[in-house]
């Protein structure tokens, strides 16, 4: 079985520091594994993916990850947050075998502040 | 414009009164699936389809029947909604399956008294 944990429901930064938002897996296969985005009372975004190519994956709006194999980790960062950025973020795993299943971690809040 | 529209985007009914909700995509996409989205839970997987007349369970079917008969096309129903189901729900689709990017639609809010 997959499953994702996000370590941090609540991730508080000022405008223009980094910004960390972590997430570990686990899956019996190779996953793919995504961060969407969702802005207030909007739908999903998608973020950026990984799918066994690049270990580092660049995404939309300066926002990258790596996949960290031995760690089971996929954290989200970005080296200077905007006002922008504020979102609720979730981390996503599929291992895309026969059971075509996507797992959701519990979210990350980003709080932006000036 | 490439979408997933859903209908409606705001319900309130009663426990027991059976509702459908729609959903719909333009991309034609193979993938459609169910979502809902309770605070501090995250989306959990409630149904998915990989094509027309396939259709299998996510984490939390219980409650809830789908139906794949066009491709376009995934109806959510609620045969007989309790309050528990009160929630957030979304579609999303994607070309072939679960490892390509999901498109999700709007959202439904759907309360149950």
């Amino acid at each position: 079985a997959q499953s994702v944990t996000q370590l941090d429901s609540h991730v508080s930064v000022s405008e223009g520091t980094p910004v960390l938002l972590r997430c570990n897996y686990s899956s019996s296969y190779s996953p793919s594994l995504f961060w969407y985005v969702q802005h207030p009372n909007k739908g999903l975004q998608l973020l950026l993916k990984y799918t066994s190519a690049a270990t580092l994956v660049k995404g939309i709006n300066g926002f990258e990850a790596e996949f960290k194999k031995s760690e089971t980790s996929f954290h989200l960062t970005k080296p200077s947050a905007h006002m922008s950025d504020a979102a609720e973020y979730f981390c996503v795993v599929s291992d895309g075998t026969g059971f075509q299943k996507l797992v959701f971690g519990t979210g990350t809040r980003l709080l932006v502040s000036p | 414009e490439a979408q997933v529209t859903q209908n409606p985007r705001y319900l309130i009914t009663v426990t027991g009164k059976k509702l459908t909700v729609t959903c719909s995509q333009n991309m034609n996409h193979e993938y459609m699936s169910w979502y809902r989205q309770d605070p501090g839970l995250g989306l959990r997987q409630i149904y998915y389809s990989m094509n027309v007349e396939v259709t299998d369970k996510g984490d939390v079917p219980e409650g809830y029947k789908v139906s794949r008969k066009e491709k376009r096309n995934f109806p959510l129903i609620l045969e007989s909604p309790s309050p528990n189901q009160t929630s957030l729900y979304f579609c999303a689709s994607s070309l072939t399956g679960s490892t390509d990017t999901q498109y999700f639609g709007p959202g439904t809010r759907l309360t149950v008294l």
